[in-house]
């Protein structure tokens, strides 16, 4: 079964730090997608990455894709309060998503 | 609004009982999920189904009835319900081609707690 692994799993960051959470999964894919889930609340589409080498950025988010190392990155700039949440990483295999367990960001005032 | 939703938000019942989740979209996705999140946020796919279609049946233990009367709609059925069925139980729908490209679109979730 495909294998997706978040790291780390839980994140506690200054405001105004940078830090990278990174998604490593365990079969060929093309497709990669992040999402963000506030306490209690669903889940928020934050990025689609369709190709080796994509890169896609949202204000102080950025996310990349390398398929050739099954590896994909968020990156925060500068962070802010309002992006604490739970960040998920999530892979298509055939219409079939494998989730990965979640990191937990705390960024502290 | 154009979304998915799903009813109830919330659901607490006794062992044994059987329930049942309803959930609509109106985007006109083709695809449409349910998804188990356990207590430590764990999101597991349960089912999938492509215009009324089962297309993924995880092991699920066959408790589990999805039905889709349609594609605007997916609902739950949970016959006997054990304590190990409390969740968070989220549908979501999708559309494979561009532009979306199976960028998944959650329903708010339905909390259910087995007593």
């Amino acid at each position: 079964e495909l294998k997706v692994e978040q790291n780390p799993l839980f994140l506690s960051m200054q405001e105004g730090k940078n830090y990278t959470i990174y998604c490593n999964y365990s079969t060929t894919s093309d497709r990669l997608y992040w999402y963000r889930q506030d306490p209690g609340k669903s889940l928020e589409s934050l990025f689609v990455l369709l190709s080796n080498g994509a890169v896609k950025q949202e204000g102080r988010l950025m996310a990349s894709l390398d398929t050739k190392a099954r590896l994909s990155t968020l990156h925060i700039t500068a962070a802010v309060h309002d992006l604490s949440a739970t960040y998920f990483c999530a892979v298509d295999n055939f219409n079939k998503f494998y989730f990965g367990s979640g990191t937990k960001l705390n960024v502290k005032p | 609004d154009t979304a998915v939703s799903q009813t109830p938000k919330y659901l607490v019942t006794q062992m044994g009982n059987d329930k049942s989740i309803k959930c609509e979209q109106n985007l006109g996705h083709d695809t449409m999920y349910w998804y188990k999140q356990d207590s430590k946020k764990f999101l597991k796919i349960m089912f999938s189904y492509n215009n009324k279609e089962l297309i993924i049946n995880e092991t699920v233990p066959n408790r589990f009835s999805p039905k889709s009367p349609d594609k605007a709609h997916l609902n739950l059925h949970i016959n006997s319900l054990e304590l190990g069925d409390s969740a968070v139980y989220f549908c979501a729908s999708s559309q494979p081609a561009r532009p979306s490209y199976n960028e998944q679109f959650f329903g708010p979730g339905t909390r259910l707690t087995v007593l």
